[in-house]
């Protein structure tokens, strides 16, 4: 596709459960960022994939978060055993290669924990 | 520690005002920043990106200026209009990781 995409754009799920948020880069970028913006706050950092490692996941707020990006293309966010506090907007970013490159970011998915 | 704050949080302007988004960072070694606009419940669009190196950059009716030394950008927006209305968002790129602003919410009036 031209874009970033996301899916699903909302999940909603309850405390405790595991949920799965998919990011689809731009084709041929091999950085992709993940992000997580709360209600009136920029985006937060949480982990930065260069092809299929994760050259910085110091972001992350803690072991229930867990990301991967297996063929160095298609990136997955796990998060186990959610909290409500995990409610936000999870967005994910691809750039070209380098650090100086521009960052095109996706609609994100909105998830709400019960 | 690296932070990014813009001012003001908030701005209405009637239509056709010119008028000047500001951030400033704390840490002048930056690979580059970055102006987003982000448009209730959608994603960030790309409207420019600084390198360290330059000192500005336009796109049509925005121009982007950088002062590393002095930890400053100002986005400038001409002529503004009813569209443009929407949250401005700066992010400035330390290392591997781009770190933004709360953002400006814009409202233009037509």
């Amino acid at each position: 596709g031209a874009g970033v995409s996301q899916t699903p754009s909302n999940k909603v799920t309850e405390k405790g459960k595991y949920v799965e948020l998919r990011c689809d880069p731009i084709s041929g970028h091999t950085a992709l960022y993940w992000y997580r913006q709360s209600l009136g706050q920029g985006p937060e950092f949480l982990i930065y994939f260069q092809g299929t490692g994760a050259a910085d996941d110091s972001g992350l707020p803690n072991d229930r978060f867990f990301a991967v990006r297996p063929e160095g293309s298609v990136s997955t966010l796990k998060i186990q055993r959610t909290e409500r506090g995990d409610s936000a907007v999870y967005l994910c970013a691809s750039s070209a290669a380098g650090l100086r490159d521009e960052q095109f970011f996706g609609p994100g998915t909105r998830l709400t924990v019960l | 520690k690296q932070e990014v704050t813009q001012i003001p949080a908030a701005l209405s302007v009637p239509e056709g005002e010119n008028l000047v988004l500001n951030c400033s960072f704390t840490d002048s070694a930056i690979y580059n920043l970055q102006w987003f606009r982000q448009d209730p419940g959608k994603g960030l669009t790309s409207l420019l990106l600084i390198q360290s190196s330059q000192r500005e950059q336009t796109s049509g009716r925005l121009n982007a200026s950088l002062d590393k030394s002095s930890g400053r950008s100002t986005l400038y927006i001409a002529a503004s209009q009813p569209g443009d209305s929407a949250t401005y968002l700066c992010a400035v790129r330390w290392g591997n990781k781009l770190v933004f602003g709360a953002g400006t919410i814009l409202r233009v009036k037509s």
